[in-house]
């Protein structure tokens, strides 16, 4: 059983603000990390996999970078909105056909 | 195009009653998981499959069985449900089960044991 740890557990932002969030895992064994964003009633959708140290990836005003040596990775969203608004899962790859999921972190947007 | 979808979305059992929920997906994915979330846990890998005809255990497998009879379904069976298995329940797929690959999610089979 690996942990990932992801951190804050919730926060609420003002429309228009940058806000980011950490995703923290073990740094041996590295296989992948994947970036979920999970609405309510909804079901998790990928956002992002990094495998690379040093990678980032953007889509839109969403952003993570991955430091696999530290192991850790950041999520970053410029410019909240309240469709922004989700649970923010992270989970690690060790290779052997598991997906190790974060507890996520609960963002709130409020207009 | 579906997707993954799970049935049914809801249901109450009673201390020793089993049951079996339904993974389809239309996606031809090889791989296909069951994954339990309960409060202040991440997701937990219950069951997964590597193709038709098989089954391996995950983290979480203690009380559950599964089974792979055609490529597109894949049920996760409850033989004496405990409280203890109250949850909500998410299916996945996935094309094969490399690490880049994406996890594709059903809707999410919210359980209740009495």
């Amino acid at each position: 059983i690996l942990n990932v740890e992801q951190s804050p557990q919730s926060l609420h932002v003002q429309e228009g603000d940058s806000t980011n969030f950490t995703c923290s895992f073990p740094s041996s064994n590295f296989y992948a990390l994947h970036w979920y964003r999970w609405e309510t009633a909804k079901s998790p959708e990928a956002l992002f996999v990094m495998t690379l140290n040093g990678d980032e990836k953007k889509k839109g005003r969403i952003s993570a970078t991955l430091n696999t040596k530290e192991g850790y990775s950041y999520l970053y969203i410029k410019g909240s909105q309240p469709e922004d608004s989700a649970t923010y899962l992270c989970a690690f790859h060790t290779g052997a056909n598991n997906l190790f999921f974060g507890t996520g972190t609960r963002l709130t947007v409020i207009p | 195009n579906a997707g993954v979808t799970q049935t049914p979305k809801f249901r109450v059992l009673k201390t020793g009653q089993s049951m079996t929920l339904l993974c389809a997906q239309d996606m031809n994915h090889e791989y296909m998981y069951w994954y339990r979330q309960d409060p202040g846990m991440g997701l937990r890998l219950i069951h997964y499959s590597v193709g038709e005809g098989t089954t391996a255990k995950g983290e979480v497998p203690d009380g559950y069985n599964v089974s792979r009879l055609k490529k597109q379904n894949f049920l996760l069976g409850l033989e004496s449900a405990a409280p203890s298995q109250t949850s909500v329940y998410f299916c996945a797929s996935s094309y094969w089960g490399q690490p880049t690959d994406t996890q594709y999610f059903g809707p999410g089979t919210r359980l209740t044991v009495l």
